[in-house]
């Protein structure tokens, strides 16, 4: 069965500091990645998405996720992150062929960021 | 583009009372709507999958007729929890997904509206 592993429940870093959040997968074919954030009582915010390609994806504020098909992983990474980035982090992977879009999600990684 | 909205995004009700959430895509028509239940430091659960004009397709363990799902354009989704009790308080989310078109801005991705904190007394 597809399966998508977060490794990491909480994270916690320094502003300015760089940042990389763990996401592996398991799935027979190559699947649509996604990675949303998620702020506090909001819903979900879509950061990127890898199809096909460039295996380097950019997303917003700052983020990119490079897709790996040797190891099944999609990890996220920041250069230097900023207080606003505080958020529950889930990726999630869309299996397709035949299937209606579903997203199967990480249990999220909690992003911390000290002053 | 891709906004979707959701409406209430509080609603606090007695028990056995039933409660209507509209999801909505406003910039694009979604012929595939998903609604998601997220439990306090969890993951999202998706509870259906819900296409135009056609029935809801419940996953496993989501009872159908506590939670009526209804799908009749291509901008509008509404969850229905019946009877609603203190065990159905939670915060549901829904998405929409952009269909699969060549050239189509956010093809195949799904964007979520803010989520509704339905709290049953």
């Amino acid at each position: 069965a597809q399966s998508v592993t977060q490794p990491d429940i909480h994270i916690t870093v320094s502003e300015g500091a760089s940042l990389e959040l763990r996401c592996n997968y398991s799935y027979g074919a190559t699947p649509y990645l996604f990675w949303y954030v998620q702020s506090p009582g909001q819903g979900l915010q879509l950061l990127l998405k890898y199809f096909s390609g460039d295996t380097l994806v950019q997303g917003i504020k700052g983020f990119e996720a490079e897709f790996k098909r040797s190891q099944s992983s999609f990890n996220l990474r920041k250069p230097s992150v900023h207080w606003s980035d505080a958020a529950e982090y889930f990726c999630a992977v869309e299996t397709y062929g035949g299937s209606q879009g579903n997203l199967i999600f990480g249990k999220g990684t909690k992003l911390s960021v000290k002053p | 583009g891709a906004v979707v909205s959701q409406h209430p995004s509080r609603v606090i009700c007695k028990s056995g009372t039933s409660v209507k959430i509209e999801c909505r895509s406003l910039d694009f028509q979604a012929t595939t709507m998903f609604w998601y239940r997220q439990f306090p430091k969890q993951s999202l659960m998706l509870m259906a999958t819900s296409n135009e004009g056609s029935k809801a397709t419940y996953e496993q363990g989501v009872e159908k007729d506590k939670f009526l799902i209804n799908h009749a354009s291509l901008t509008l989704s509404t969850l229905t929890v019946t009877s609603a009790h203190p065990e159905d308080s939670s915060f549901y989310i829904c998405s929409a997904r952009v269909p699969s078109f060549p050239g189509l801005a956010g093809a195949d991705t799904q964007y979520f509206g803010p989520g509704t904190r339905l709290t049953v007394l």
